[in-house]
């Protein structure tokens, strides 16, 4: 069965570093999504991508984030200049629609920021 | 702006024993989309079922079944003979009103004692 996948498995950056966090989503997928899951809580949408560019994002995606579709297989999240509060799971997710269709998540990648 | 409730922090059964969790949701949107994913101990999120707003019956699948109640906004999963391996914090959400991202609820945390 497709699924999505994330690389790396866990991320370990210092404080105020860059990091990119990359996906690879189901082949036939057109959607594309970014979610956040600090430990403990509940997942938290961050934003998703359509036809090369943002279709919609969350109070949560300020600028310290950019999301990038380089080639046409990976789906990329960036972060700059990281704070101690971006330590989180994020997972990447794909459907084949919007709203409405289920998302499928990858594993996710663990980010710790020293 | 959606909302999902899942009053139950911490549910524990002995295998076996059947379990109903509880999701509420909130919802300005007469078209809206309900899911419900299970989140194991090794961190994934794996999607079990969707539900739009004009289809109330509900579903049985295996152990698993969904109630969706639009009069009391509520979309109920029971496991009938309850497993170990269904051990897991399960999430609820919705998406409606036009956005891509989910909203989740903060998570039943499922432990099935054998």
């Amino acid at each position: 069965e497709p699924e999505v996948t994330q690389t790396p498995s866990h991320q370990v950056t210092q404080m105020g570093q860059e990091v990119i966090l990359r996906c690879v989503p189901i082949s036939n997928h057109l959607y594309f999504y970014w979610y956040r899951q600090i430990l403990g809580q509940k997942v938290e949408f961050l934003v998703s991508f359509y036809n090369n560019e943002i279709s919609e994002k969350s109070e949560i995606f300020d600028d310290q984030f950019s999301v990038e579709r380089p080639d046409g297989s990976n789906f990329t999240l960036k972060i700059r200049s990281t704070k101690l509060e971006d330590s989180a799971m994020y997972f990447c997710a794909s459907s084949e629609t919007v709203r409405g269709r289920p998302q499928h998540f990858g594993d996710g990648t663990r980010l710790s920021i020293l | 702006a959606q909302k999902v409730t899942q009053a139950q922090t911490e549910i524990s059964v002995v295998e076996k024993e059947d379990v109903t969790l509880d999701c509420v949701y909130e919802t300005r949107d007469t078209t809206y989309y309900l899911f419900w994913y299970k989140q194991p101990p090794s961190g994934e999120l794996v999607f079990l079922i969707r539900r739009n707003s004009f289809d109330e019956q509900n579903e049985i699948s295996g152990r698993y079944s969904w109630n969706f109640q639009k009069s009391t906004s509520s979309f109920n999963f029971t496991i009938t003979a309850s497993q170990v391996v269904d051990s897991a914090v399960y999430f609820c959400s919705t998406s409606g009103g036009g956005a891509d991202g989910l909203t989740f609820g903060k998570g039943t945390h499922l432990i099935i004692q054998p």
